[in-house]
């Protein structure tokens, strides 16, 4: 089983409409939860982080991690066009960074 | 600002041919990662280092050395190309916070080509 896995599909969503990304875990020890943003033609930058079950908010991002279910989320409110990018999830565990396959979004304005 | 920087945005080469991909840090971080992204794969760690002269294997090493003499530098070498390796390489850097920081600054990745 793969320490994390990310249905790789892509997702086109008009401007404005809500954005919903997961992954899934394997391991109940892992501890820090990530997710990477990639723009074409660059790098992943972090986009934001958490280490505990609930919910973390920074502007029109929502990161959501329930533990128990080993599931993590990410929301994109209000999405923009420049809100088109891949978007990867990372989980720290097992002195290990995994990162699942990423999901590339499109905004449609 | 943090910076990673890749001495090549694009490189093509010949099967064969030793290949030599560098990364530069310019924030005295003590981890740095080489990873290779392809389509339906996602990122697979290659190799990483966590001090001057350190190095570990990633889940992928086979067919791939690396190099770190400075702190700052941190180098992948393909010792005989091959078309498999034909991929996107992406470098990171990382502060010391547990070996698998969760911070990792990603470098603009170098697209090679192996014909």
């Amino acid at each position: 089983q793969k320490e994390v896995e990310q249905d790789p599909g892509p997702l086109s969503v008009p401007e404005g409409a809500i954005v919903s990304l997961n992954c899934t875990y394997s391991n109940s020890a892992f501890q820090y939860f990530m997710w990477y943003r990639q723009y074409s033609r660059k790098g992943p930058e972090l986009l934001m982080y958490t280490y505990s079950s609930g919910n973390k908010e920074d502007g029109r991002f929502t990161a959501q991690v329930d533990k128990s279910s080993k599931y993590i989320s990410l929301f994109i409110r209000d999405s923009q066009p420049s809100d088109s990018a891949t978007y990867l999830c990372a989980i720290r565990g097992n002195n290990r960074l995994a990162f699942g396959k990423g999901n590339q979004v499109v905004v449609i304005p | 600002d943090v910076k990673v920087t890749q001495s090549s945005r694009y490189l093509v080469k010949r099967t064969g041919e030793k290949v030599f991909l560098e990364c530069v840090q310019d924030m005295d971080h003590e981890n740095m990662f080489w990873y290779r992204q392809d389509p339906g794969l996602g990122l697979r760690l290659i190799y990483f280092s966590y001090d001057v002269k350190m190095k570990e294997k990633g889940d992928i090493p086979e067919g791939y050395s690396v190099s770190r003499e400075k702190k700052e530098r941190f180098s992948l070498i393909l010792e005989s190309a091959s078309t498999n390796q034909t991929s996107m390489y992406l470098c990171a850097s990382g502060p010391n916070t547990g070996i698998f920081s969760y911070e990792q600054y990603f470098g603009p990745g170098t697209r090679l080509t192996v014909t």
